[in-house]
């Protein structure tokens, strides 16, 4: 069965520097999202995107969040000077082209600020 | 926004029917969904179910809507070890895509 595969598994960073997360959506989905999970709290939602440009964004992404589709396969979230509080498990999804079509999860990548 | 509800903690006996709960609040919530996440690994989609739908069944899984009392539920009939997860309650509202995500339940079966 296809699935969205995420790199790296952990990614260790010192406060302020920037750190890029991967993800390899399903082939032929069109929908993509970025959600991240503080740990002992909620998963949260943090962007979507359609069509080469963001469709929803949260509260959460702020300037210092990018989201890129480099090529035909990867989507990349970029965290410009990253903070303490972005310690979290960083998990990227992807859907078909219905609507509401239904979100499927990579296995997470856990940053690590320091 | 929307908020969505679950009890944190569940213990069943192996082979027992377990039953996971989640409350939300936006009355236009269009699709609900749950996820089960092992130990180390992602979310990995079970089943959902639309908003214009009372129940829905999948082998072991049965999905229960009441729309009029914002509430959820997963049946997972004849509950293995292997079934020992998180599962988490998630919803989407009008026309936006994202997930809003309950805290999820952890599911403990014991031998």
């Amino acid at each position: 069965e296809p699935e969205v595969t995420q790199t790296p598994s952990h990614q260790v960073t010192q406060m302020g520097q920037e750190v890029i997360l991967r993800c390899v959506p399903i082939s032929n989905h069109l929908y993509f999202y970025w959600y991240r999970q503080i740990l002992g709290q909620k998963v949260e939602f943090l962007v979507s995107f359609y069509n080469n440009e963001i469709s929803e964004k949260s509260e959460i992404f702020d300037d210092q969040f990018s989201v890129e589709r480099p090529d035909g396969s990867n989507f990349t979230l970029k965290i410009r000077s990253t903070k303490l509080e972005d310690s979290a498990m960083y998990f990227c999804a992807s859907s078909a082209r219905q609507p509401q079509g239904t979100q499927h999860f990579g296995d997470g990548t856990r940053l690590s600020i320091l | 926004g929307e908020d969505v509800e679950q009890s944190l903690f569940l213990s069943v006996r192996e082979g027992d029917s377990s039953v996971i709960n989640c409350t939300y609040t936006d009355s236009s919530s269009t699709y609900l969904y749950w996820y089960k996440q092992e130990p180390g690994a992602g979310l990995q989609l079970l089943t959902y179910i639309f908003s214009n739908m009372d129940m829905k069944q999948d082998q072991r899984l049965t999905v229960l809507l009441n729309k009029k009392d914002k509430h959820l539920s997963l049946r997972i009939a004849d509950t293995q070890t292997g079934d020992s997860a998180i599962y988490f309650c998630a919803v989407t509202s009008g026309s936006a895509r994202q997930l809003t995500f309950g805290s999820g339940t952890q599911l403990t079966v014991l031998p």
